[in-house]
This record gives structure tokens, C-alpha cells and sequence, in this order.
């Protein structure tokens, strides 16, 4: 079974604007943790943000924002005031309990998103 | 600070050929992670270390493939006899792992292997 889903392939943003990036996720645990990474095009893998699951507050990284909705089981990420910059491939990713001290994460199958001047 | 260091950054060879892949993790991590991606299969976890252990590698395709960490700053990834189908973007990732596990993975910067 697919633990993390993101539906859009594909986003277009005009530059300025703000937009949401797609994540949604199954677990049984109640402890998880979800991760969201950039890949531009140079194919580095940058880490953006962390939510825990008993965090009470939205994390915010700066322009990044992580909307989580716990009962609906998404984790969207909100970039405001896009830039040209932020044209790559985006990354949802979980870490939930496979066994005692694993740290594994589960990537979804990445969203890229085309920042329009 | 260093990030995790990956060699080589490109790899071509022929099939058949042994491919050694190389990472230095982060100093204080105690976690590191391989990975490989491809466009059919996206990001695929292949083994993961916990204090040099292997703890899982049910990732890894076949006998051929192999990881070792020798101790807590090296670790290699090695495919004998590698094959064209093996032509992937290999991620070497590493953290640390407490027991909260809100640590990120920081990961290279990849070494894109291409078989002949």
C-alpha cells in the first residue's frame, strides 16, 4: 500500500504568488513525522521542513509553511511569494515505526513545480 | 560544516564490472541511508545503518548489490557484476537518530552511475 501520496505530477505558480504543494499520508502509528524536500534541477536533495505528529502548531521555515491536518491525514506544503528559484522537484517524505529504532522514511512519488516569471 | 560526501559525483562502466560507490556521512550522525533513484521508480531506500549496523536492507535488489560501513565515517556501496538496468542516481543520506526521530536526513550530492 502507497504510505505517501502527492496527486500533482506537475503545479505551475506565477512568480510572487503562493502556492500548495499536495501530501497525503497513511499510517497506524501515532508517532510519525513528515519531511519535505526540494530537488532542483542539479538533483541535490534539499531538506525544507518537519512536522511531528503531536506538534500542536503548523511548522513554518521561512517561506515555507507545512499546513498539517492530522485527521485528513495531509501534509501540504505552502511556498509563498514564489521565486524562479523555487522551480524543482518537490518531495513529501514520512518516517513512522517499521521496527525499535528505525528512522526510514517513506518518500511520495514528487510534485514538480514550475515557477512562471 | 561538511555535508555528506559522496564519491565519485558520475560513474560509466561497462556491464559486468565491479562499481564501488563511496559516502561520508556527517560527523555525529549515526544513522546513513542508501538510496537510489530512478524516473520508473522514484526514490527507493536500498539499505540503512544504525551505528555502523546494517538494521534493514530488504531494499536491496539482489546478491549482486552489497553495503558495508566499516566504521562510523565510511561507507560503500558495491554492485558485482553490475548491470545496464543498475543506471540510477545512487543517494547516500545520513542523520541522527534519536529516539524523538524529528532529525532530517541530510543527503550528498548523488553519484549518477550509467552501465554500458
Amino acid at each position: 500500500a502507497q504510505k505517501i501520496t502527492q496527486t500533482q505530477p506537475g503545479m505551475f505558480v506565477q512568480e510572487k504568488e503562493a502556492v500548495t504543494l499536495d501530501c497525503t499520508y497513511d499510517t497506524s502509528d501515532q508517532s510519525y513525522g513528515l519531511f519535505w524536500y526540494k530537488q532542483p534541477s542539479s538533483g541535490e536533495m534539499i531538506f525544507l521542513i518537519y512536522q511531528g505528529s503531536y506538534d500542536e502548531q503548523n511548522a513554518t521555515e521561512g517561506r515555507y509553511s507545512l499546513n498539517f491536518q492530522k485527521a485528513r491525514k495531509s501534509a501540504n506544503l505552502v511556498i509563498s511569494a514564489s521565486q524562479l528559484g523555487d522551480s524543482a522537484m518537490y518531495f513529501c517524505a514520512m518516517r513512522d515505526r517499521r521496527r525499535a529504532g528505525s528512522y526510514q522514511l517513506t518518500f511520495g512519488k514528487g510534485t514538480k513545480l514550475s515557477v512562471i516569471p | 560544516d561538511a555535508g555528506v560526501i559522496q564519491s565519485p559525483r558520475h560513474e560509466v562502466t561497462e556491464m559486468g564490472q565491479e562499481v564501488t560507490l563511496r559516502c561520508k556521512p556527517i560527523s555525529g550522525h549515526n544513522s546513513l541511508f542508501w538510496y537510489r533513484q530512478t524516473m520508473m521508480r522514484g526514490l527507493e531506500l536500498l539499505i540503512y545503518f544504525n551505528n555502523n549496523v546494517p538494521i534493514d536492507d530488504s531494499g536491496m535488489p539482489e546478491d549482486r548489490f552489497s553495503a558495508k560501513m566499516p566504521n562510523a565515517s565510511f561507507s560503500t556501496l558495491k554492485i558485482q557484476p553490475s548491470e545496464p538496468r543498475d543506471s540510477a542516481v545512487y543517494f547516500c543520506a545520513s542523520s541522527f537518530g534519536g529516539p524523538v526521530g524529528n532529525q532530517p536526513q541530510h543527503f550528498g550530492d548523488g553519484t549518477r552511475l550509467s552501465i554500458l
